[in-house]
């Protein structure tokens, strides 16, 4: 156990949809990333959040969008659902700046039909 | 840019063999390297990580990689393969602290009886 959670396990939903996954990250960590895992793109960096503020944004489309609260839990938001969103999105979390290991939650399984 | 190459997609080995996974890097700045490993259904569990010092690093479960900056690789090795360790592998590289992690595609680990 790493210590990351995420809800839902699973979410299934239909194409033009809007779902919002949430990742509260390890005790005292600053840092939350998000990544999604598919059978084509592999992993893949959406965006990292330190401390509420958004840090770095990698390939994340215009209609998704996330945030971190004050208690640095972090919400992950997907809108107009494509069939091609369907994929493994992961959380992960750090707080030692120097070396810079992450640990990730379990994920959370989106299909989209 | 950074990058990441792990050769081979899938490695197969016997019980009791040696197990070697090849992870090459590029990057215009001394890395951060990280293998995870990914059971199915599950999240990433990060198995080893090299920073700075010694560039022979021991992780769990009697992995362990080397870093060797003029071959631009961190290669994971175990000595001894178990039907336990079979899972996806990734390396994985960032070039400081606090900052996303690019993956390799990931190579998949099959051990047969």
């Amino acid at each position: 156990d790493s210590g990351v959670t995420q809800t839902p396990k699973h979410l299934i939903t239909a194409t033009g949809q809007r779902v919002t996954l949430r990742c509260s990250p390890r005790s005292g960590d600053l840092s939350v990333y998000w990544y999604q895992q598919s059978l084509d793109q592999g992993l893949q960096f959406l965006i990292q959040y330190y401390n509420g503020e958004e840090r770095a944004k990698g390939n994340i489309l215009e209609r998704f969008s996330a945030q971190q609260f004050p208690d640095l839990h972090s919400e992950l938001n997907l809108s107009s659902l494509e069939l091609g969103d369907s994929a493994l999105y992961f959380c992960a979390s750090s707080l030692n700046r120097v070396s810079n290991e992450q640990y990730f939650g379990p994920g959370t399984r989106l299909t989209v039909t | 840019a950074q990058s990441v190459t792990q050769l081979g997609s899938h490695v197969s080995v016997s019980e009791g063999a040696l197990v070697l996974l090849r992870c090459n890097y590029s990057s215009s700045v001394p890395p951060y390297l990280f293998w995870y490993v990914q059971y199915p259904n599950q999240g990433l569990q990060l198995l080893l990580k090299y920073t700075t010092g010694a560039t022979l690093v021991k992780g769990i479960n009697g992995f362990e990689a080397e870093f060797k900056k003029s071959e631009t690789s961190f290669h994971l090795t175990k000595p001894s393969a178990h039907m336990s360790d079979a899972a996806e592998y990734f390396c994985a590289v960032s070039f400081s602290g606090n900052t996303p992690l690019v993956f390799g595609k990931g190579t998949r680990l099959s051990v047969i009886a």
